[in-house]
């Protein structure tokens, strides 16, 4: 049962653009969610996250964006460069429990220039 | 403090061997978390500490697998019998509340 989706594999943008990486997820038990960004042979960074109290948080060039009643978050990069290029993981918890991370399957992300 | 650190990077066994890995996170976190990756995946969560106490352990942690955090500092893993289906990368993270940052990995291949 995957819980978080990530439904678009892979992303190609022009250097300058706008990327917008979308997640969608299932358990209404989840209150906080995540952007993690992945170069191969490392382990995640932690980009931004927003609480389901919000429906918007913004750091630079990143912001995300919550719809609560569609279960769908997005981020969107603007202006994406190509060293944002990378996997995007979407990750959600529920803050109650443990807050352990349910992941989705990623997008691969490709900004060129 | 400069993040999580994981060792070793990479690990390669024969099926049937035990392996062990170790992460330290940052210092003043109280909650580690061990996940594993494969390829085309996203990390799957197997078990959580706050302080010395393991407090969740997923299916997917077998009767093979233990981890430990002894006096609530450094943590480690330990594979027994390895299986090739054991072949992925292994990840811990750390956090006070909220975000949780996240080593390097150790790379296991099990042949």
């Amino acid at each position: 049962d995957q819980q978080v989706k990530q439904n678009s594999p892979s992303l190609s943008v022009q250097e300058g653009r706008i990327s917008i990486l979308n997640c969608d997820y299932t358990n209404s038990m989840f209150d906080y969610f995540l952007w993690y960004k992945k170069y191969p042979a490392e382990g995640p960074t932690f980009l931004i996250s927003i609480s389901s109290i919000k429906d918007k948080n913004e750091d630079g060039r990143f912001t995300v964006f919550l719809n609560k009643s569609a279960k769908h978050l997005s981020l969107h990069i603007v202006p994406s460069q190509p060293g944002d290029s990378a996997v995007y993981f979407c990750a959600a918890s529920d803050s109650s429990n443990t807050g352990k991370l349910i992941f989705g399957q990623g997008t691969t992300l490709q900004v060129k220039p | 403090d400069t993040g999580v650190s994981q060792d070793p990077r990479h690990k390669i066994t024969k099926r049937g061997q035990n392996v062990t890995f170790r992460c330290d996170p940052i210092s003043e976190h109280n909650r580690l978390y061990w996940y594993r990756q494969t390829l085309g995946q996203g990390p799957e969560f197997l078990t959580y500490f706050q302080n010395e106490a393991q407090l969740e352990k997923s299916r997917l942690l077998s009767d093979r697998f233990s981890a430990e955090r002894p006096k609530g500092s450094f943590s480690t893993l330990e594979i027994q019998r390895t299986e090739q289906g054991d072949s992925a990368m292994y990840l811990c993270a750390s956090s006070f509340r909220g975000e949780q940052y996240f080593g390097p990995g150790t790379r296991l291949t099990v042949t």
